[in-house]
C-alpha cells in the first residue's frame, strides 16, 4: 500500500516552454501533497504545500508563477514549470501525506527529471 | 545553521560490517525522525520512523533517538551491497513538513 506515482520520470523541453508534472496516490486519498526539488548530491529542498481544493503555499523564495501547483482531487497533484529555462533543470519530487493517524508519514513518487535545453 | 546537520561521508565499508549514520538537529518543535533510502535518480524511501527517544529496531536496521542531545542514528547491520545508496535523515514538527539532512552516500562493497 502507500503508492505514489509520479510521471513522467524524464522530460526534456525547450527553453521557453512549460512542463507539467503528475504525482498520484494510487490507493490512498492524499488531501496534502508536497513538491520538493533537488539537485545533484544536495538534498530536497520543499517548494510548497499542496491542499485538495485550495491553493498551493509556498516556501520562501519559490516563485508562485513560475511553479503552478494544482490539487484539483484527493488522489492528483500536478506541477506545471512555466516557461523553462536551463537553469530550472532539477529532479522534481512529490509525496503524498495520509489522513489520520498516519498524518505524519509522507510517500514519496519516484521523481522527475527536467532537462531544460 | 542548518536546522538538521548530517554526516557528509561518503562511507565506504565491507560486507558484513556496520554502518552508523548520524544526524544533528537545532529546531526543539521537532517531533517526529525519519530515516529514508533514496537510489540514485529515484524517490526517497521511508526505512525507519521514530517519535520518542530511544532505540527502534527493524531487522538489520536500529534507529536511536537523543531528543536531549538533538541527536539522531541509524545502525545497519550486516551490511549488503544492496544497502549501497544515499541515507537522509528527516525530521517534521507540527507543522506536518519533513526538513532533511543532505544525505550521506554509503557504499558497501562485496
Amino acid at each position: 500500500g502507500a503508492v505514489v506515482s509520479q510521471h513522467p520520470s524524464w522530460v526534456i523541453c525547450k527553453s521557453g516552454t512549460s512542463v507539467k508534472i503528475e504525482c498520484r496516490s494510487l490507493d490512498f486519498q492524499a488531501t496534502t501533497m508536497f513538491w520538493y526539488r533537488q539537485f545533484p548530491k544536495q538534498s530536497l529542498m520543499l517548494m510548497a504545500t499542496s491542499n485538495e481544493g485550495s491553493k498551493a503555499t509556498y516556501e520562501q523564495g519559490v516563485e508562485k508563477d513560475k511553479f503552478l501547483i494544482n490539487h484539483a482531487s484527493l488522489t492528483l497533484s500536478t506541477l506545471t514549470v512555466t516557461s523553462a529555462h536551463p537553469e530550472d533543470s532539477s529532479f522534481y519530487i512529490c509525496s503524498a501525506q495520509q489522513e489520520g493517524i498516519a498524518k505524519n508519514i509522507q510517500y514519496f513518487g519516484a521523481g522527475t527529471r527536467l532537462s531544460v535545453l | 545553521q542548518k536546522e538538521v546537520e548530517q554526516d557528509p561521508g561518503p562511507l565506504s565499508v565491507p560486507e558484513g560490517a556496520i554502518v552508523s549514520l548520524n544526524c544533528t538537529y537545532s529546531n526543539s518543535a521537532f517531533q517526529y525522525f525519519m530515516w529514508y533510502r533514496q537510489y540514485s535518480r529515484k524517490g526517497p524511501e521511508l526505512l525507519m520512523y521514530t517519535y520518542s527517544s530511544g532505540n527502534k529496531e527493524d531487522g538489520r536496521f536500529t534507529a536511536q533517538v537523543d531528543k536531549s542531545s538533538k541527536y539522531i542514528s541509524l545502525f545497519i547491520r550486516d551490511s549488503q551491497p544492496s544497502d549501497s545508496a544515499t541515507y537522509l535523515c528527516a525530521m517534521m514538527g507540527s507543522d506536518y513538513k519533513l526538513s532533511f539532512g543532505a544525505g550521506t552516500t554509503v557504499t558497501v562493497r562485496a
